[in-house]
């Protein structure tokens, strides 16, 4: 299993340029999240999603859409950057069921706008 | 709203002393995560508490769980080098049926094990 993976590793954008991350997952696993992580602040939730076709704000979520048609695969649309989205992203996942399930993180994705 | 809180958010330590990491949380939770990151890489899943007064350990590190003062103690036994990192803990609200979606972390507390 490659787990969870994220493409790309590093962006640079201009202000005003949108793009999207992408974020899949091999695992089945039916919850997948993602958070930004700023220095000194922790982890802070974006969207999350609880199955294909669920999926709801989190802590930050201003400037960033969510859709999830698939299992697999959660990308996150940056829709007009702004210098304050510079950050590390993290897609994480997690089994649904039990209760105590991890999430497991991706490697992350360093974006930098100018 | 739901805020988890650690302390120290820097400890620099000497190899071979013993140290306690401490995380705060806001609201009732019966469930903590603890992680650890190295620097430019991803987080890396270190224990799972799900009850109180739950206690796991791994090596030199030991994590335990009191629910009902909302704490959660990460111990550090005989500190290497090697476990220089940032730690983080998390928690979920336990009310909402989906919680295992979405974690609230804390800072993280930045270590350094000097030789």
């Amino acid at each position: 299993n490659a787990g969870v993976t994220q493409t790309p590793k590093f962006q640079v954008l201009k202000t005003g340029q949108s793009m999207t991350l992408q974020c899949a997952q091999d695992m089945n696993h039916e919850y997948m999240s993602w958070y930004r992580q700023d220095p000194g602040m922790g982890l802070r939730l974006i969207h999350y999603s609880v199955g294909a076709g669920i999926t709801d704000q989190g802590e930050v979520p201003n400037g960033y859409n969510v859709s999830r048609s698939t299992t697999e695969d959660f990308p996150l649309r940056l829709l007009s950057a702004a210098p304050s989205q510079t950050s590390v992203y993290f897609c994480a996942s997690s089994y649904s069921g039990g209760i105590g399930n991890e999430q497991f993180f991706g490697p992350g994705t360093r974006l930098t706008v100018l | 709203e739901l805020k988890v809180e650690q302390n120290p958010l820097f400890l620099s330590m000497q190899e071979g002393k013993n140290y306690t990491i401490y995380c705060n949380y806001s609201t009732t939770s019966d469930r903590l995560y603890w992680y650890r990151q190295d620097p430019g890489k991803s987080l890396e899943s270190l224990f799972v508490l799900l009850s109180n007064g739950a206690v796991k350990q791994e090596g030199r590190l030991m994590a335990s769980l009191d629910t009902k003062a909302r704490l959660s103690t990460l111990h550090i036994t005989a500190a290497v080098h090697d476990l220089s990192a940032t730690y983080f803990c998390a928690v979920t609200n336990p009310r909402k049926e989906t919680s295992g979606s979405r974690l609230t972390f804390g800072e993280g507390t930045q270590l350094t094990v000097n030789p």
